[in-house]
């Protein structure tokens, strides 16, 4: 079965600057790969997502890439707040079946202001 | 008009009671899923249900028992609960795998 990779598992940065978070997945049929944002206390919330028919999405200061070849996606954040900090997962699927989605261990952003 | 929602929000029991977690969503989604949420946030799924049948099983002890009376509803029922059940477990649905829409959690603590 799919297996993803995530790292790191926690990142600090101050306000302003970027943040990059990484995945890698293991099957390579695969096809679908969001990012949730989980903040304390609450339930994940899908953010941006991506299908391997595209290597990049961008939405406002969020943007995801994919590299199928490597099969590695990253979460790229710019311009950093503080009401960025939380819980950030990614996840893979395969949205030809039933499967449900794969998610990575998360990484805990810290916007320091 | 909350999308997916569960009862209840907590949920403190003792060791070696029955419980059951309510699932409900009004998306007209074909596929839902119940995941656990460990204390170190790690999301696994348990199970998937498309369409009221039983798609995904994974390896959850046979005292978690999903039902699904219809598709907009997918309970979870726990017969003889233990301490390592302690979680928040997470209902969601999606249209076909994709675009997963979670419930607020139930946060489950065996005492």
């Amino acid at each position: 079965g799919e297996n993803v990779e995530q790292h790191p598992s926690t990142l600090s940065v101050q306000e302003g600057d970027s943040a990059v978070i990484k995945c890698t997945y293991s099957d390579s049929a695969s096809n679908y790969f969001p990012w949730y944002k989980q903040e304390l206390g609450k339930r994940p919330q899908l953010i941006i997502d991506i299908r391997s028919n595209v290597g990049e999405k961008k939405d406002q200061r969020i943007a995801v890439t994919l590299n199928k070849t490597a099969k590695h996606f990253s979460l790229h954040i710019t311009e950093t707040q503080p009401e960025d900090s939380a819980v950030y997962f990614c996840a893979a699927s395969w949205n030809s079946g039933n499967t449900p989605l794969v998610f990575g261990k998360g990484t805990r952003l810290s916007v320091i202001a | 008009d909350t999308a997916v929602s569960q009862t209840p929000k907590y949920l403190v029991t003792q060791m070696g009671n029955d419980k059951s977690i309510k699932c409900e969503q009004n998306l007209g989604h074909d596929t839902m899923y119940w995941y656990k949420q460990d204390s170190k946030k790690f999301l696994k799924i348990m199970f998937s249900y498309n369409n009221k049948e039983l798609i995904i099983n994974e390896t959850v002890p046979n005292r978690f028992s999903p039902k699904s009376p219809d598709k907009a509803h997918l309970n979870l029922h726990i017969n003889s609960l233990e301490l390592g059940d302690s979680a928040v477990y997470f209902c969601a649905s999606s249209p076909q795998s994709e675009k997963a829409f979670f419930g607020q959690g139930t946060r489950l603590t065996v005492v």
